[in-house]
């Protein structure tokens, strides 16, 4: 069973479009992460929810909306796609919020989202 | 500019050992991670080791960590093909989520 599962794994889509990228985690984690990885391949922090509230919301542009139903999921919605929203997002979970010992963050296999 | 600092690429042949160096900024880090990215794959987390300790070994994997210089390494004894992925150092700041280095990307030619 997939511990961190997120959908679609591959997303081409045109400029200006919505699209979304759902994640779910089995694991019955209390925290959730969205990290965006470039076409360069830095890895950076977007969100984090803790038991459905944001406790980290970095410097992303508005058309990024997160959303966490439950603390199972969280699906991240980016309103009109530019090209250079083109990369891999990663969705993550840990047991707790924080990174300290014993609260390993379990990740996603990332979905591929290209905006042509 | 990133906090962590990486060396991009590593070539190593098959048997020999890999060390993937990392420098991080932040002194108040507590704990640093090595990752594991392989083409097409999410990460995997590898190992950890506290800012309290000096060396953690786990198999075929020793880390060493240097808190006055700010270094972390990553050694992998007797590297074998299916080790070729990117590495990605990664260090914990105000406890709330990782800071990733740029990665390195290590080749093992047979």
């Amino acid at each position: 069973d997939t511990a961190v599962s997120q959908t679609p794994k591959y997303l081409v889509t045109q400029m200006g479009n919505d699209k979304s990228i759902k994640c779910e985690q089995n694991l019955g984690h209390d925290t959730m992460y969205w990290y965006k990885q470039d076409s360069k391949k830095f890895l950076k922090i977007m969100f984090s929810y803790n038991n459905k509230e944001l406790i980290i919301n970095e410097t992303v542009p508005n058309r990024f909306s997160p959303k966490s139903p439950d603390k199972a999921h969280l699906n991240l919605h980016i309103n009109s796609l530019e090209l250079g929203d083109s990369a891999v997002y990663f969705c993550a979970s840990s047991p707790l919020a924080g990174v300290f010992s014993g609260n390993t963050i379990y990740f996603g296999e990332g979905s591929w989202l290209t905006v042509v | 500019g990133e906090d962590v600092e990486q060396s991009l690429f590593l070539s190593v042949r098959e048997g020999d050992s890999s060390v993937i160096n990392c420098t991080y900024t932040d002194s108040s880090s507590t704990y640093l991670y090595w990752y594991k990215q392989e083409p097409g794959a999410g990460l995997q987390l590898l190992t950890y080791i506290f800012s309290n300790m000096d060396m953690k070994q786990d198999q075929r994997l020793t880390v060493l960590l240097n808190k006055k210089d700010k270094h972390l390494s990553l050694r992998i004894a007797d590297t074998q093909t299916g080790d070729s992925a990117i590495y990605f150092c990664a260090e914990s700041q105000a406890g709330t989520a990782l800071i990733f280095g740029k990665g390195t990307t290590l080749s093992v030619s047979s």
